[in-house]
């Protein structure tokens, strides 16, 4: 079936560091999701991508949709201790247009 | 201002024993989702409504069932909760289906005894 996998499922960092979490669809999207949860709380919306090697900023992160519409990347420069919590992807099922969601990938700030 | 509310925040229930919990929306969005969230893993879609329409995904126990009763609202019935069930549960909304963003409440962490 239709599948969104998302690496790495940890990423230990130094603040100050940058972090990046890889989405990859096994089909093609017509468009795919980010979210941040931060501990305890809920999913937050961050961004959407639509079209095709599209690129978006929001202040130190950069988001972006591959050529293909298949996989998805999020990079954060000099990650602040406000990053922390998990970073979600999530793309459009073909069958009800529902979100499949990738694993996740959680953003630890190290002492 | 325009939000998502869950109630309650925390729920205690007995093993078998049945549980609702609530959600309400100010968004005026068409779509209502209920997701259930384990410790470590990504939200997993249970079902959603589209105005009064019901989807229940493939794979949801039965012993979950929905209702809303109007745009507002939308309740999650656990008839006969089992350990399992234990997570957090997640209601969201959409103005439209998944072309655009969801909107989370603060989630209800159901605890069963």
């Amino acid at each position: 079936g239709q599948q969104v996998m998302q690496i790495p499922q940890y990423q230990h960092v130094q603040e100050g560091e940058d972090f990046t979490t890889y989405c990859n669809s096994s089909t093609t999207l017509s468009n795919i999701q980010w979210y941040k949860q931060r501990p305890g709380g809920h999913p937050v919306f961050l961004i959407q991508l639509v079209k095709s090697g599209e690129v978006k900023k929001q202040k130190r992160l950069t988001f972006q949709f591959g050529e293909a519409k298949k996989n998805s990347s999020l990079h954060i420069t000099a990650t602040q201790t406000t990053d922390v919590g998990t970073y979600f992807c999530a793309g459009p099922r073909d069958s009800n247009y529902q979100l499949i969601w990738g694993a996740g990938t959680k953003l630890i700030i190290k002492p | 201002d325009a939000m998502v509310i869950q109630n309650p925040r925390y729920q205690v229930t007995q093993f078998g024993k049945p549980v609702t919990l609530s959600c309400s929306q100010t968004l005026n969005h068409n779509v209502m989702y209920w997701y259930q969230q384990k410790s470590s893993q990504a939200p997993k879609l249970l079902f959603h409504y589209y105005d009064k329409d019901f989807n229940n995904e493939a794979d949801t126990p039965d012993n979950f069932q929905s209702r809303r009763p109007n745009t507002s609202f939308c309740f999650l019935d656990i008839r006969s909760p089992g350990l399992g069930d234990a997570a957090m549960y997640l209601c969201a909304t959409s103005r439209e289906y998944a072309a655009k963003e969801q909107y989370f409440g603060p989630g209800t962490r159901l605890t069963v005894t």
